[in-house]
């Protein structure tokens, strides 16, 4: 069965960098566009980014746009993601998803990893 | 981009059906059929209910049914259960190459 388990996440101060990870397993990883989705302390659900199944396009949110970079090496099976430039609003559960066939949707989520961004 | 205006709050008692509504623009929920619905319970990870407008993945209940008229899209509970209570967010993809997720609904169980 599809798997996504993420990590790398912690706290950082404001300013300072983090990188994601997501390992997967259970399905076909090199074919499939993912996604990473935030979700702030009692919020609602954000989308942060997608990367096509290739890896050479790439999208992003405005929020995030020139300091997150999304990145996947399909002979690790592995998502990553790269925070930063990081600030206090930055601070939530973020969760990698697995697109089907680049609908813009997701099938199958991760446990999820808490970023806290705080001095 | 503003979030997808979705109720905060629904209610309904076992058996009932309840909808709750998902309104954007013609530039995401009026322009394409990329929109998706997901339940997530406190403490969980987001569940896809509903993709595609209206097609249920394997193992969802034929009890949840999606529906889209013009720029606002619907998802429908019918025989309302306990285990309905949770959080429900649309998604949908924009004209922006985005993806954009309505504010979250509260559905309580009665």
């Amino acid at each position: 069965q599809v798997q996504l388990v993420e990590s790398g996440g912690g706290v950082v101060q404001p300013g300072g960098s983090l990188r994601l990870s997501c390992a997967a397993s259970g399905f076909t990883f090199s074919a499939y566009g993912m996604h990473w989705v935030r979700q702030a302390p009692g919020k609602g659900l954000d989308w942060v980014a997608f990367i096509r199944y290739p890896g050479t396009n790439k999208y992003y949110s405005d929020s995030v746009k020139g300091r997150f970079t999304i990145s996947r090496d399909n002979a690790k099976n592995t998502l990553y993601l790269q925070m930063n430039s990081l600030r206090p609003e930055d601070t939530a559960v973020y969760y990698c998803a697995k697109d089907v066939a680049e609908q813009w949707l997701a099938d199958s989520w991760g446990q999820g990893a808490l970023v806290i961004v705080s001095s | 981009q503003s979030a997808l205006a979705q109720p905060a709050s629904v209610s309904g008692s076992p058996g009932q059906s309840i909808t709750i509504s998902c309104t954007g623009s013609s530039s995401d929920v009026g322009g394409y059929n990329y929109v998706s619905w997901y339940q997530q319970h406190p403490g969980r990870a987001p569940k896809l209910m509903i993709y595609d407008v209206t097609n249920r993945p394997s193992g969802v209940s034929n009890r949840f049914s999606g529906s889209k008229s013009g720029n606002t899209a619907s998802l429908t509970i019918s025989g309302l259960q306990a285990e309905d209570e949770a959080d429900y967010y649309c998604g949908s993809y924009t004209s922006s190459s985005t993806w954009l997720f309505g504010g979250g609904t509260k559905l309580t169980v009665l």
